[in-house]
């Protein structure tokens, strides 16, 4: 079975651009989630997709959007960057809604985004 | 709100040596918790999981134990090698909306 790919897997941007990062799930699971690491901040918690709705989002900018499509793939989009976006992005899917023992997240290999 | 608190890095061993990783965490609620393992340039793969008080996960050698009345969940290894070098998250997920929250991370070092 596939894992969860990420494109592209490196993306140099300049301030004021906006850029969108795209994430193909493993087949059958209908959750995405977007991950975001620094080495500042760690890893947080962007937003989950499930069944092409948001359900769930943390503590980003309005900036910071997604989307999912029918076929469980998902985009982010970034607009107006700034230096402080660069970073890993991390998106994981999973069969079902959220993270528990019974609902392993699968992580992508990432998307690293340098803002200049 | 839900936090993870893992011991600062980076550490380096000797191949054969034993290892231990702090993590303590503050939730509401029952939380799960995991072990998430990344190694240079890859994504996270889960290492090992527990969901209630005493349950022990464990995945190629690693262990840790669900310890609420100290709200702990340390990572140990009885004999590290080379390829145990990477980095290691704790994270648990709890609420409603069971979204992962991580520790910030060690970077692990074993030397021949």
């Amino acid at each position: 079975k596939a894992g969860v790919t990420q494109t592209p897997r490196y993306l140099i941007k300049t301030r004021g651009q906006q850029v969108t990062l795209s994430c193909s799930p493993i087949s059958g699971h209908r959750s995405v989630s977007w991950y975001q690491q620094t080495p500042g901040q760690g890893l947080q918690f962007l937003f989950e997709y499930f069944s092409e709705t948001q359900r769930n989002k943390g503590n980003f900018p309005g900036r910071f959007s997604g989307r999912q499509f029918s076929n469980s793939r998902s985009e982010m989009n970034v607009s107006t960057l700034e230096l402080g976006d660069s970073a890993l992005y991390l998106c994981a899917s999973s069969p079902g809604l959220g993270a528990s023992i019974y609902n392993e997240q699968f992580f992508g290999p990432g998307t690293r985004l340098t803002v200049l | 709100g839900d936090s993870v608190t893992q011991m600062e890095g980076p550490v380096t061993l000797s191949e054969e040596a034993f290892l231990t990783i702090n993590c303590t965490y503050t939730a509401t609620g029952y939380p799960s918790l995991f072990w998430y393992v990344q190694y240079p340039g890859e994504g996270l793969q889960l290492l090992l999981k527990a969901t209630k008080a005493d349950d022990k996960g464990s995945n190629k050698g690693f262990e840790a134990t669900y310890r609420k009345e100290t709200t702990s969940f340390h990572l140990e290894k009885g004999s590290v090698q080379v390829s145990d070098s990477a980095v290691y998250f704790c994270a648990l997920s709890s609420g409603s909306a069971r979204q992962l929250t991580f520790g910030s991370g060690t970077q692990l070092t074993v030397l021949p």
